[in-house]
């Protein structure tokens, strides 16, 4: 079975420009995490999808950060325009849906995007 | 809120000495515990997790944490360690905000570990 992945794996932009970031789940999972990582800072939560719709979105730090879930499957995060802050290491996570809060988040490789 | 707190960002132990990596919690509710690790240039991976089952528990790779309310705790343990096991760990707690379904992770800072040959 797959795991999850993640696309590009590195990505090096200039402020102010465009990138979006892909996460495929494993097959049949519905839960769907993005989380970042800034550095030297902790893993922080970015939102949750259930399938298609956004569950949780508590997580995102402003407007400039745009994410999909077209058809329940891949997921995309855009970020427009990008700043400097936004430079870190961006992880998704997919699980079940169980209902049980123990199920486990299976994670990605991570995309390292560093905005110059 | 809950939240975890690893104490000491960097670890360094000899090869074949204990591993021992601190993980304390804050909830209001009994926690469910996860150690992730992450090695050079890869995801995270679950080490093991904490459901409210047996307080002991046994991971891959010869890892193993207990849970101790009264500490609060969920210490990481491996008896005896490798050079394999030079990597970054990151204990997990699941928090679960209003909303169904919606348990997202938070995280401590992650502890570094090195061994020694």
């Amino acid at each position: 079975e797959a795991g999850v992945t993640q696309f590009p794996s590195h990505s090096v932009i200039e402020k102010g420009q465009t990138v979006t970031l892909r996460c495929d789940p494993i097959s049949g999972h519905d839960n769907l995490y993005w989380y970042r990582r800034v550095m030297g800072k902790e893993i922080k939560f970015l939102l949750h999808f259930v399938k298609e719709s956004k569950q949780d979105e508590s997580g995102m730090p402003n407007n400039r950060f745009l994410a999909e879930r077209t058809g329940g499957t891949y997921s995309t995060l855009k970020v427009q325009p990008a700043e400097l802050e936004d430079s870190g290491v961006y992880f998704c996570a997919s699980s079940r849906i169980t209902g049980n809060r123990g199920e486990t988040q299976y994670f990605g490789p991570g995309t390292r995007l560093l905005v110059l | 809120a809950q939240s975890v707190t690893q104490l000491g960002s960097h670890v360094s132990v000899s090869e074949g000495a204990l591993v021992l990596l601190r993980c304390n919690y804050s909830s209001s509710v009994p926690p469910y515990l996860f150690w992730y690790v992450q090695y050079p240039n890869q995801g995270l991976q679950l080490l093991l997790k904490y459901t409210s089952a047996a307080t002991l528990v046994k991971g891959i790779n010869g890892f193993e944490a207990e849970f101790k309310k009264s500490e609060t705790s969920f210490h990481l343990t491996k008896p005896s360690a490798h050079m394999s096991d030079a990597a970054e760990y990151f204990c997990a707690v699941i928090t679960a905000p209003s909303g169904a379904g919606s348990y997202q992770l938070t995280f401590g800072k992650g502890t570094k570990l090195s061994v020694i040959p």
